[in-house]
């Protein structure tokens, strides 16, 4: 079953601009993970935030997460053409020790050069 | 940097044949997924292994079996295929550490056609 739910599916910015994509879940995590998909090409893994946590950066990526409205954002900063890809959330669902993830639908993101 | 390689990138078969995906890791993780990709529905989980030999139904198990003779290696058996089969097919590993999940790391997919 599907968890995670992005939002928008799809987004089309300018280079330079920022780009944000969020994701709502239902049940209790005890983290979030986002990644990244390059068109044919497997998942990778962006980053990770813990329920604890409130916000969290690497680099030009920024992501916070509300488990009280059990939403998190994604912000890309000064987006590039390299940045093209969709990108996916993914919880736990709050589950035993079994590394299993949910993934959601995914937003589309294309950068303009 | 794990490495995770699934056997094919592009495979087409027949209705009714049986079809072997295969999947290697080579970072010794203990957790393997397989994943079907189709457009609109995201990730869905068909199997998964937390050990050797063990294994989980995920969310989408019918018309699919797997094997993890080695923990290395996953494979994922369409036991007749069906043209409803046709997809992207994602493999997955990771490495459990309690109840803090690390990544899984992804293999590049095999898009499989039925015809």
């Amino acid at each position: 079953s599907q968890q995670g739910e992005e939002d928008p599916q799809a987004l089309s910015i300018q280079e330079g601009e920022n780009a944000t994509m969020n994701c709502s879940y239902k049940t209790s995590i005890n983290n979030l993970q986002w990644y990244r998909q390059n068109s044919g090409r497997g998942l990778v893994h962006l980053i990770l935030i813990r329920s604890n946590e409130r916000e969290k950066h690497s680099g030009r990526l920024r992501v916070t997460l509300d488990t009280s409205k059990k939403s998190s954002s994604l912000l890309i900063t000064a987006s590039r053409a390299a940045d093209t890809a969709s990108y996916f959330c993914a919880t736990d669902g709050g589950s035993g020790n079994t590394g299993k993830l949910i993934f959601g639908q995914g937003t589309t993101l294309q950068v303009k050069p | 940097d794990v490495k995770v390689t699934q056997s094919s990138r592009y495979l087409v078969k027949r209705t009714g044949e049986k079809v072997f995906l295969e999947c290697v890791q080579d970072m010794d993780h203990e957790n393997m997924f397989w994943y079907r990709q189709d457009p609109g529905l995201g990730l869905r989980l068909i199997y998964f292994s937390y050990d050797v030999k063990m294994k989980e139904k995920g969310d989408i198990p019918e018309g699919y079996s797997v094997s993890r003779e080695k923990k290395e290696r996953f494979s994922l058996i369409l036991e007749s295929a069906s043209t409803n089969q046709t997809s992207m097919y994602l493999c997955a590993s990771s490495s459990p550490t309690g109840y803090v999940w690390q990544p899984q790391h992804f293999g590049d997919g095999t898009r499989l056609s039925i015809l």
